[in-house]
């Protein structure tokens, strides 16, 4: 079944303690990037990658970092987690460019307190 | 860089009417625009995008219209059903960098 899969899809955290969120699909898609999603502000766009070893800012990448070692996996890292990023995070995929249809995993609420 | 604006972000209909949700974006270079279907609990999924070098694209009782002069595009869904209940999100998309609007939540009432 083609799929994105994010892990965990819940994470309860405290300020400060390096996390990491999982991001993997398995439709050979070259495009991958990360949204978070906060009430009235809608989907915001924190990384994209183009392809292996290609990352992009997108509009709010500040307190975030991004691998692209393998063309399936796309990770999030946030190195010191402040509780201003507490949000529900979207991974998304798509074929060739951004211009093709995205496809979003199941999302991960995260809580920095 | 782009910046989308979503009106209204609340609407609410009658079952069998038609709901219009409307968009603008700031950068005249955007030239992809999706819309995306959130319903609750559930991760966004498309239902409907245009490119610019398109007027208007219809998929059964969703359509979409495009007016690159203006900058704005819309979002019309005709005879209305309660499954279509769910948050709606327009986005624009320049140099793979994509925004999306803040959302439109609609209700579509039996």
């Amino acid at each position: 079944e083609a799929q994105v899969t994010q892990n965990p899809r819940y994470l309860i955290t405290v300020t400060g303690k390096k996390l990491t969120v999982t991001c993997s699909q398995n439709m050979n898609h070259e495009y991958m990037s990360w949204y978070r999603q906060d009430p009235g502000l809608g989907l915001r766009q924190i990384y994209y990658s183009m392809n292996v070893e290609v990352t992009d800012k997108g509009d709010v990448p500040e307190g975030y970092k991004v691998s692209r070692k393998e063309k399936r996996n796309f990770p999030l890292i946030l190195e010191s987690p402040s509780p201003n990023q507490t949000s529900l995070y979207f991974c998304a995929s798509s074929f060739g460019r951004g211009d093709y249809e995205q496809y979003f995993g199941p999302g991960t609420r995260l809580t920095v307190t | 860089g782009e910046n989308v604006e979503q009106h209204p972000s609340t609407l609410s209909v009658q079952e069998g009417d038609s709901a219009v949700i409307k968009c603008t974006y700031s950068d005249s270079a955007s030239n992809y625009f999706p819309w995306y279907k959130q319903e609750l609990g559930k991760r966004p999924q498309l239902i409907i995008d245009i490119r610019s070098n398109v007027g208007e694209k219809k998929d059964q009782r969703i359509a979409v219209t495009l007016n690159k002069t203006a900058k704005h595009f819309s979002l019309h869904i005709t005879e209305t059903q309660p499954e279509d209940s769910a948050v709606y999100f327009c986005a624009a998309l320049r140099d793979n960098d994509m925004r999306f609007g803040a959302g439109t939540r609609l209700t579509v009432k039996p």
